[in-house]
């Protein structure tokens, strides 16, 4: 079945480091895929999207790439910041009939100044 | 633009009763979207509304329901609540899902069964 697997965290990060949270992902045909953040207390917000192989998506520094040979939808950011702490999910999406989002079980990221 | 809205913000039940959680999409967002966020199960999707009609479901018992209304918004109703049914409860909303379409979440509904 459709799934997606993402490195487990706790990531523990100084102010300015490099970030990289891996997510890999196994499906049939070609799904939409995403990253959401999750900050302390509060809901889902979108931090970026990728609907076909090679798309890369960007926002607020951060970045992925769809990489269909890989299966994978890795998210980076060059220079993390206190307030980028959050748990990250990844997440897949057909349309259609299902129309559901299949998550990662998510990674959270702390980030130390 | 207002995003999704949900209400309560938090909820607490005992056993047995039944909870009704609401939700309001984003205005031109036709479909809703229910999913459970449980501690240490992750995200799980409940159920999807489109145009008043439930068109797919998540691995839910029955006593987990909902509704869409004519402007939209959606309420689930979760009856005979048990403890594990704990949880923070998000809505989602996307316009008409003729293709794939991004799902836009609200704050949530944290549901404490006592």
């Amino acid at each position: 079945g459709n799934s997606v697997t993402q490195m487990e965290g706790p990531v523990t990060l100084s102010e300015e480091a490099f970030l990289t949270i891996n997510c890999t992902y196994t499906a049939t045909g070609y799904p939409s895929l995403f990253w959401y953040v999750q900050y302390p207390g509060e809901g889902l917000q979108l931090l970026l999207k990728a609907t076909k192989a090679d798309d890369k998506g960007s926002n607020k520094g951060f970045e992925a790439t769809y990489r269909k040979e890989t299966t994978s939808f890795h998210l980076e950011k060059g220079s993390v910041q206190v307030s980028d702490s959050a748990v990250y999910f990844c997440a897949l999406l057909y349309g259609g009939a299902t129309n559901k989002l299949i998550f990662g079980t998510g990674t959270l990221l702390a980030v130390q100044p | 633009e207002a995003g999704v809205t949900q209400s309560p913000t938090h909820l607490i039940k005992t056993r047995g009763q039944q909870a009704t959680l609401r939700c309001s999409p984003i205005s031109g967002h036709t479909s809703v979207y229910w999913y459970q966020q449980a501690l240490g199960l992750g995200l799980q999707f409940l159920l999807w509304y489109d145009e008043g009609e439930e068109r797919n479901r998540g691995n839910f018992p029955p006593r987990f329901s909902g509704r869409q209304f004519p402007n939209y918004s959606s309420e689930l109703n979760v009856n005979a609540l048990e403890l594990e049914d704990s949880a923070l409860y998000l809505c989602a909303s996307s316009k008409p899902a003729l293709a794939v379409e991004t799902q836009y979440f609200g704050p949530g509904t944290r549901l404490l069964v006592l």
